[in-house]
């Protein structure tokens, strides 16, 4: 059972926008910590992908993009690429000193 | 160039124990703090621990507390984790990874390497 709840699956073909959610709770999105965004391509590690709710690192494409607006955060894929298929982590800081995550969502580009 | 190269995975029994390492090159090592995060076969990233940039302060997952210890060597740029008592259930990829300076965020990651604890 992960902290941060995410949807376990999404979809959409390619050229469209998508978006993932994560939900947390008053210890930690709730309590004003930011969320930061990975993904992870089939059979390699976690890639940073957005960090603290909506800042890209470089060289992340700009159809990525982050947003949080209390206690709701969500990851936006627009222009969707075969590339893009992989699983989506949200993260989080927790007040009990430990880092969260969501369970993941894996991306389907149909 | 970036990089954390993490070693020292394989097979152990159950209530065995197992050290990884984790070397880094290309930044300033000693002025990070490190984490290491894992992944069972088929789920999801669990944050295992992390330690500060001069190691004199350590947290751990609830579910690895007492069994598992983090450590560094900042004149080697080596990360450490050492686990004792192995349960079936640490069967996982071992990832170690950068904090990010001023975010909670992890910037970098290594290839990761895997932990078998099978009979």
């Amino acid at each position: 059972q992960s902290v941060l709840t995410q949807p376990p699956s999404v979809s959409g073909a390619p050229g469209q926008r998508v978006t993932i959610s994560c939900t947390g709770s008053s210890s930690n999105i709730g309590a004003g910590y930011d969320v930061h965004w990975y993904q992870q391509l089939p059979g390699t590690a976690p890639k940073l992908l957005i960090y603290d709710n909506s800042n890209r690192p470089s060289g992340v494409p700009d159809r990525f993009s982050g947003s949080k607006s209390g206690t709701s955060v969500s990851l936006a894929i627009t222009g969707l690429q075969a590339e893009d298929e992989a699983d989506y982590y949200c993260q989080s800081y927790d007040s009990s000193l430990r880092r969260v995550f969501g369970g993941g969502t894996k991306l389907t580009v149909l | 160039e970036v990089q954390l190269v993490e070693s020292g995975g394989g097979l152990v029994q159950p209530g065995g124990s197992l050290s990884l390492s984790c070397a880094v090159s290309g930044f300033t090592f000693r002025t990070y703090w490190m984490h290491w995060v894992r992944q069972a076969p088929g789920k999801g990233l669990v944050w295992v621990s992390r330690i500060n940039s001069d190691g004199s302060t350590t947290n751990y997952a609830d579910s690895v507390k007492g069994r598992f210890t983090i450590s560094r060597d900042n004149a080697k740029n080596t990360l450490y984790l050492q686990m004792n008592s192995l349960r079936a259930e640490d069967t996982a990829v071992y990832y170690c990874a950068r904090g990010m300076s001023g975010s909670y965020a992890f910037d970098i990651w290594g290839q990761g390497t895997m932990v078998t604890v099978s009979s």
